[in-house]
């Protein structure tokens, strides 16, 4: 299993203003996931980051609203950027289980509210 | 269109009752299956999931699902549930001829005493 770590766990913002989330990976993987989940709401896809290339985004999402980074293997970032209410969600970081497509291991998530 | 349902939005149990979460989806192939639980201010954690084979599979904390292909469908079951079990719970989709994981909208699990 791979633990992942998100920070922050949980923020509140104010309108306008951008967030960068961290996520740390105790394993080297290959690709990272970033998920969105609005207020009752199931998990949407934002992009998937790569090491050493560009994150590809869903259908939805701009890399001018969310920037992602991938420095190496172990660690991504997710900036939430020009915030809104409507930005208030949980935002999960996610790996995939080495070799084994579609099973993937989560963090606990940070979730923003802004106001 | 690919897609993953989950019928209920809502379930409620008896602790000791038994427990049955439907899934449906629509895919071309046989898709990867999964069952994904997320505990109250926690993250997700996988239960079980299905690729291939005996199609009864068992996950962890005492569940297991069935995969039915002539139902399109991948319910979950516990044959007798426990008040920790109460969380929301996602059916998922990994389809062959794509990269992600496509999840339900999620069944929200009460355990009443």
């Amino acid at each position: 299993s791979a633990v992942i770590s998100q920070k922050p766990s949980r923020d509140i913002c104010q309108r306008g203003t951008s967030l960068t989330i961290q996520c740390q990976v105790d394993s080297q993987v290959t690709m990272m996931f970033w998920y969105r989940q609005q207020p009752g709401q199931s998990l949407t896809l934002i992009a998937t980051a790569n090491q050493g290339s560009e994150a590809t985004y869903e259908s939805g999402f701009v890399i001018d609203k969310f920037p992602i980074s991938r420095p190496n293997l172990t660690f991504s970032t997710l900036t939430v950027s020009n915030m809104s209410p409507e930005d208030s969600s949980i935002y999960l970081c996610s790996v995939e289980r080495s070799g084994v497509s579609g099973e993937l291991f989560f963090g606990e998530g940070s979730r923003l509210t802004v106001l | 269109a690919q897609s993953v349902t989950q019928p209920d939005i809502h379930i409620t149990v008896s602790e000791g009752a038994s427990l049955e979460l439907r899934c449906n989806y629509s895919y071309g192939a046989t898709p990867y299956l999964f069952w994904y639980v997320q505990s109250p201010g926690q993250g997700l954690q996988l239960l079980l999931k299905y690729f291939s084979g005996d199609t009864l599979v068992q996950g962890i904390k005492g569940f297991e699902a069935e995969f039915k292909r002539s139902q399109s469908s991948f319910n979950l079951r516990k044959p007798s549930v426990h008040w920790s079990d109460a969380a929301e719970y996602f059916c998922a989709v990994f389809s062959s001829s794509g990269y992600a994981l496509n999840f339900g909208k999620g069944t929200s699990l009460l355990v009443t005493p």
